[in-house]
């Protein structure tokens, strides 16, 4: 069985840019994850997905946004790229139900220079 | 606000040796308590888990131990290998939210 997939695997933009990432998760899930792991540091909670609706979002600004498809698959979009938006995007899936397990993929590195 | 606590940031144990991390969350509604392993340039992979109705859970060189009157969980790494050797990030969540609040980490190095 595939795992959580993400696309692309780096990605580099320039301040002001915007960015776009994509995540699949796994076949039958309909939740989808976005955390943000800055280099050294933790993982940090960015936004929950589940049949389509946004559910939850951490403390990150409004310039920070996305969406689920119809297929379960996702997109973040990042506006008005900072330097400090450089970081690991992580993608993670679920059943949705309360069994909470949270599967992650393997990331997308976003550089801003 | 929500807060996981994770000691130590780094340990390096002896092949053969134990490794315990410890971690304390703040919020006492959090009734699910994952732990991931994350190693060089991979994204985190669940290794084991443990819910607010359970104390105790085992598998095989790797269990956990959760105090819900203290608000710690621990796990523990039996007869260390040098394939052990990742960033260990616990985490705790709560029903309905499903919010993840991770620990900062434990950077562990197993010595052949």
């Amino acid at each position: 069985e595939a795992g959580v997939t993400q696309s692309p695997t780096h990605l580099i933009k320039t301040r002001g840019q915007q960015a776009t990432l994509r995540c699949s998760p796994i076949s039958g899930h309909t939740s989808v994850y976005w955390y943000q792991q800055a280099l050294g540091l933790g993982l940090q909670f960015l936004l929950w997905y589940d049949e389509g609706e946004e559910r939850n979002r951490g403390n990150f600004p409004p310039r920070f946004s996305g969406r689920q498809f119809p297929n379960y698959s996702s997109e973040l979009n990042v506006n008005a790229l900072e330097l400090e938006d450089s970081a690991l995007y992580l993608c993670a899936s679920s059943l949705g139900d309360s069994s909470h397990e949270q599967y992650f993929g393997p990331g997308t590195r976003l550089t801003v220079t | 606000g929500e807060n996981v606590e994770q000691h130590p940031s780094t340990l390096s144990v002896q092949e053969g040796d134990s490794a315990v991390i410890k971690c304390t969350y703040s919020d006492s509604a959090s009734n699910y308590f994952p732990w991931y392993k994350q190693e060089l340039g991979k994204g985190p992979q669940l290794i084991i888990d443990i819910r607010s109705n359970v104390g105790e859970k085992k598998d095989q060189r790797i269990a956990v131990t959760l105090n819900k009157t203290a608000k710690h969980f621990s796990l523990h790494i039996t007869e260390t290998q040098p394939e052990d050797s990742a960033v260990y990030f616990c985490a705790a969540s709560t029903s309905g939210t499903y919010k993840y609040i991770f620990g900062t980490g434990t950077r562990l190095k197993v010595l052949a």
